[in-house]
């Protein structure tokens, strides 16, 4: 079965720091990708998502995200946080090819930033 | 353009009793998927459906557990004789296809007592 790491489940930072939160995914077929973003008591929301062509991805309130094939990996990156960031992470898998097209998600980044 | 309503927004049910969290995906969306959320744990996939339709539902615990799509009206998750241990945020998304990109409701979240 497909699987979602997210490696860093908790992460602290202060304002300005840049972010780069890691995703691996474990299945080899065509996958479309997403980051959702999940503010404190809130649902939810897209942050970006890679379905082909560009590997870099760009998102909303300056995110972006890389995919590599050869690494199964899709990290998000910001170059400089904002306390308004502090929020959880999730990064998202769907098996395009011939799959069950439902999302399997990662267990969350925790994110922090200091002001 | 009113996105995935999701209702009631807390929920506070007895033990042995029955809680019903519904679901209005966006306006011509016809795929809802059901998640769950506990603490520390990310969300974890219940079930998928279409109108009339249970596509997917190996998320979904064996007994007590049931989900809905009908012809008209929102999606319904039932869970009857609720334990402790469904305390939990549920979430409702749904999507236009199959892949498009899913929009989330702002969930319900269940305490029993």
């Amino acid at each position: 079965a497909q699987s979602v790491s997210q490696h860093n489940h908790h992460v602290i930072l202060s304002e300005a720091a840049s972010l780069e939160l890691g995703c691996n995914y474990s299945y080899g077929g065509t996958v479309n990708l997403f980051w959702y973003v999940q503010y404190p008591g809130q649902h939810l929301q897209l942050l970006l998502k890679y379905f082909s062509g560009d590997p870099l991805v760009k998102g909303i309130k300056g995110f972006e995200a890389e995919f590599i094939k050869s690494k199964f990996s899709f990290n998000l990156r910001k170059p400089s946080v904002q306390w308004s960031d502090t929020a959880e992470y999730f990064c998202a898998v769907i098996l395009a090819s011939g799959g069950s097209y439902i999302p399997t998600f990662g267990r969350g980044t925790s994110l922090i930033v200091h002001p | 353009n009113a996105g995935v309503m999701q209702n009631p927004r807390h929920l506070v049910r007895r033990r042995g009793q029955e809680a019903r969290l519904r679901c209005s995906p966006m306006k011509g969306h016809s795929h809802v998927y059901w998640y769950r959320q506990l603490p520390e744990e990310g969300l974890k996939f219940m079930v998928y459906l279409q109108k009339e339709n249970i596509i997917d539902e190996s998320g979904m615990p064996k007994e007590r557990f049931s989900a809905e799509f009908p012809k008209e009206g929102p999606s319904i998750l039932r869970i009857q004789q609720v334990v402790r241990g469904d305390s939990a945020a549920y979430f409702c998304a749904s999507s236009y296809t199959n892949d498009y990109g899913y929009t989330f409701g702002s969930g319900t979240r269940l305490t029993v007592v």
